[in-house]
């Protein structure tokens, strides 16, 4: 079983920049949600996809945006680039099924530095 | 929204002690209750979790109590190694959204060798 993996693990971006992030899920899950973790705080939920759509989003603005592919591997987009936009960016995938059990399967994450 | 509180946010135990941590939840309708737990640079893992068809869970070493009246759940650690020192998460998801999680602060615990 292949767990969730992220890239790339680490990245420097100027204001202004954009930046894509990927994740490909767990083998067998179907549902990708992405969390921004800034330094000492929890992870923050920005939005979850589910059969290649948009299904539920955080408090964050339209600049963060994304994609999930008909593998069920999805990228994060963000445009305009802030330097409160520093944080690491963690994937998780679950399987959406009648008897939902909810966990998440965290990747170990995108550390992005914006300068 | 969900809106889940977490207490304390640091907590520092001798090896061998017992720990707990409480969050309280505002979302009457909330079912279900994760708690994940964060190693130093590394992935949030979930640890236990429990409905509220039950009162209390247990595997091995932690245990997490639910009160669905006064709306709040407690992790309970026995026998602290330390290797359980770590940030511990707790979190409320809305129903029918158990995955769309937004987690407080956390608590950072430090068992002491």
């Amino acid at each position: 079983e292949t767990g969730v993996t992220q890239s790339p693990t680490h990245l420097i971006k100027t204001r202004g920049q954009q930046v894509t992030l990927r994740c490909s899920s767990q083998s067998g899950h179907n549902t990708v949600s992405w969390y921004q973790q800034a330094l000492g705080q929890g992870p923050q939920f920005i939005f979850q996809y589910y059969r290649e759509e948009e299904n539920g989003r955080g408090n964050f603005p339209p600049r963060f945006s994304g994609l999930q592919f008909p593998n069920y591997s999805s990228e994060l987009n963000v445009n305009a680039l802030e330097l409160d936009d520093s944080a690491l960016y963690l994937c998780a995938s679950s399987l959406v099924a009648e008897r939902n059990t909810g966990e998440l399967f965290f990747g170990e994450g995108s550390r992005l530095t914006v300068l | 929204g969900e809106n889940v509180e977490q207490h304390p946010s640091t907590l520092s135990v001798q090896e061998g002690d017992s720990a707990v941590i409480k969050c309280t939840y505002s979302d009457s309708a909330s079912n279900y209750f994760p708690w994940y737990k964060q190693e130093l640079g590394k992935r949030p893992q979930l640890i236990i979790d429990i409905r509220s068809n039950v009162g209390e869970k247990k595997d091995q070493r932690i245990a997490v109590t639910l009160n669905k009246t006064a709306k709040h759940f407690s992790l309970h650690i026995t026998e602290t190694q330390p290797e359980d020192s770590a940030v511990y998460f707790c979190a409320a998801p809305p129903p029918g959204g158990y995955q769309k999680v937004t987690f407080g602060i956390g608590t950072k615990l430090q068992v002491i060798p």
